[in-house]
């Protein structure tokens, strides 16, 4: 099993351009999340599908928008990337939402110029 | 809102030593806790979950113990080795909200 795949492994994007962060999971999880990682800033949760067919925001989802595919795979879109999203970004995934134990990918390092 | 610390934000230790890391969190109405270690340019690996109804939680070396009502989780590592040097985070689920994690050091 792989675990929870992320795509790409590092990107840099020019101010205003977008793109879509995948993320695939192998495991028949239910639930799966979308954070970033700043220095000084540990990593917050940008936005959650505690199910397949459900979207939440999370504490940071401002400049984001999420689409649940289908229960396997979760992606993230920057429709107009700012300098303020250089980040690191981690998909994770759970057998059900908050209560079980969370499964992260390796990252995506996003530097936005 | 649920603060998470964790203190120290860096320990280092000589190979063989027993040590502690401390999290703290500031509403204790969770679900859980879950500690993680996380290698340079890596993604987190789950390392313990502790249940709000636990009391610790072991895996080989590693000890995990969760005090709801002081806000207070403790992660014990024996016997110490240089493959433990990583960054070690705690996540208080109700909201997942991470501490900003103890970098640890081993020494040989």
């Amino acid at each position: 099993n792989a675990g929870v795949t992320q795509t790409p492994k590092f990107q840099v994007l020019k101010t205003g351009q977008s793109m879509t962060l995948q993320c695939a999971q192998d495991m028949n999880h239910n639930s799966m999340y979308w954070y970033r990682q700043d220095p000084g800033m540990g990593l917050r949760l940008i936005y959650y599908s505690a199910s397949e067919g459900t979207t939440d925001k999370g504490e940071v989802p401002n400049g984001y928008n999420v689409s649940r595919l289908n229960k396997r795979e979760f992606s993230l879109r920057l429709e107009s990337a700012a300098p303020s999203q250089t980040s690191v970004y981690f998909c994770a995934s759970s057998e059900a939402h908050w209560g079980y134990e969370q499964y992260f990918g390796p990252g995506t390092r996003l530097t936005v110029t | 809102k649920q603060e998470v610390t964790q203190i120290p934000a860096a320990l280092s230790v000589p190979e063989g030593e027993n040590l502690v890391l401390n999290c703290s969190f500031t509403d204790s109405a969770i679900y859980n806790l879950q500690w993680f270690r996380q290698d340079p340019g890596k993604g987190l690996t789950s390392l313990l979950l502790i249940q709000s109804s636990q009391r610790e939680q072991t895996s080989g070396r590693l000890n995990a113990s969760l005090d709801k009502s002081s806000g207070r989780s403790t992660l014990y590592i024996a016997a110490s080795q240089p493959g433990d040097s990583a960054t070690y985070l705690c996540a208080v689920k109700g909201k997942s909200t991470f501490g900003d994690g103890t970098t640890l050091t081993v020494k040989p």
